[in-house]
């Protein structure tokens, strides 16, 4: 059974760092692109970052851009996002998303970050 | 960036009958190589991450019920319930997957009548 399980979410003031991560487990996670989809709540999906199988390549919205980082560890099955230079706008649920080829397949559960002083 | 616009925002329809929605994107999302359309459709309960429903603009995911189907191609996607079952009332997004940054329609909220 594939599974995404997300943690490192908490309340953090801004201009403030934070490292999420996403435990995975169930497929083979060193085939997988992985993405960051965060949503604050009651609102709509918001495409974050994207880290391809290899970690090599990555992409990032504008928005988070210089402020975040993707990465992943294939022997840990460790996907990572480290956020500096929080702000308010911010503050959402992020989910670790598979990629299964050209689509999000398996999503975690989201874990909330809030960014308020 | 490609902006995706659904429609319509919201929608009420009675159990049984037909949900349709659409979803547009402002460039075409065709891949003419491989004549695909990238583009995703998903589900969100309330309290629930997204369930991936629909790829390459038509094809069904495993597992999710027949009475969910797509269509389109280049810019125009619609996304339809055939017969409304209580257990479909969620919110739908569509989402582009042909260039990054991937962005998702504001998504539609599906209730009952």
């Amino acid at each position: 059974e594939v599974q995404l399980i997300e943690s490192g979410g908490r309340l953090v003031q801004p201009g403030g760092s934070l490292r999420l991560s996403c435990a995975a487990s169930g497929f083979t996670f060193s085939s997988h692109w992985m993405h960051w989809v965060r949503q604050v709540p009651g609102k709509g999906l918001v495409w974050v970052s994207r880290i391809n199988s290899d970690g090599r390549t990555t992409a990032y919205a504008d928005s988070v851009k210089g402020r975040f980082t993707i990465s992943r560890d294939n022997a840990k099955n460790m996907l990572s996002l480290q956020m500096n230079s929080l702000r308010a706008e911010d503050t959402a649920v992020y989910y670790c998303v598979r990629d299964g080829g050209h689509r999000g397949d398996y999503w975690g559960q989201g874990t909330l970050v809030t960014v308020s002083s | 960036d490609i902006v995706m616009t659904q429609s319509p925002d919201s929608l009420a329809v009675s159990l049984g009958e037909r949900a349709t929605i659409n979803c547009k994107s402002r460039q075409s999302i065709l891949y003419t190589s491989n004549n695909k359309s990238y583009l995703a459709w998903y589900q969100q309960k309330p309290r629930q991450p997204p369930k991936l429903l629909i790829y390459w603009a038509s094809t069904r995911e495993s597992g999710v019920p027949d009475r969910f189907s797509a269509s389109g191609s280049g810019t125009d996607f619609t996304l339809t319930i055939s017969s409304l079952q209580a257990e479909d009332v969620a919110v739908y997004y569509c989402q582009q997957y042909y260039t990054t940054p991937l962005t998702f329609g504001g998504g539609t909220r599906l209730e009952i009548k």
